[in-house]
């Protein structure tokens, strides 16, 4: 399996405060996404990258942003969070010409 | 929009039986698909995965069956045993694209009793 972890794995934060989860995979892959899970929706793509300061939006963008200066950091950051960003995050990541993407243990986060 | 759909939220049998989870997809041009397995507290793994070229994959249990004229994929898992209980979600992908990105379905529940 790919080494991609998340930090922090837990977080409960006020709303309104900004927020930034980190993904460091070690696998050298290419591409990096950034998932949220929520009942009822199952993974939905936030952003992801397809290599280094190359990134988009995905379905469910707004109120979000994602930098990726190294191939092996993706960063998710919440400009203001709200209640409604709570969820659970997952990040994943897939090698060039590959079609399984990897994913993190995921970050619960909190918004209160 | 959702471009892929699992439609049972939930489902129950009965340890050594078939599991039957279904995903149904809108986009004609996905072409390839996955399932993925998740425990409570763990990111989801890879299970098995079909190209559109092929109707039905094998990996010891877990057979994918692909229907491409119904839009419709089927994961069957047998025996089912109670290791199996988990989130299953399905996903779908264009090959052509040069993203990766992987569209996911809602996910079902499958608990397999003892």
């Amino acid at each position: 399996d790919a080494g991609i972890t998340q930090s922090p794995r837990h977080k409960v934060t006020e709303t309104g405060t900004p927020v930034t989860l980190r993904c460091h995979q070690t696998e050298n892959h290419r591409y990096m996404y950034w998932y949220r899970q929520d009942p009822g929706h199952g993974l939905r793509l936030i952003h992801y990258s397809y290599g280094v300061k190359d990134t988009d939006k995905g379905e469910v963008s707004d109120g979000y942003s994602v930098s990726r200066s190294k191939t092996e950091d993706f960063l998710l950051t919440l400009e203001s969070a709200t209640s409604s960003q709570t969820s659970v995050y997952f990040c994943a990541s897939l090698d060039r010409g590959d079609t399984e993407a990897f994913f993190g243990q995921g970050t619960r986060l909190t918004v209160v | 929009d959702q471009q892929v759909k699992q439609n049972s939220p939930s489902l129950s049998v009965q340890e050594g039986r078939i599991s039957i989870l279904n995903c149904d997809y809108t986009n004609s041009m996905f072409d390839y698909f996955l399932w993925y397995k998740k425990y409570p507290a763990e990111g989801p793994t890879f299970l098995i995965s079909i190209s559109s070229i092929k109707d039905k994959n094998e990996d010891g249990r877990f057979t994918v069956f692909l229907n491409k004229s119904a839009k419709h994929l089927s994961l069957h898992i047998v025996p089912s045993q109670p290791g199996d209980s988990a989130v299953y979600f399905c996903a779908a992908s264009r090959g052509s694209s040069n993203t990766g990105k992987l569209i996911f379905g809602q996910g079902t529940t499958l608990q397999v009793k003892p």
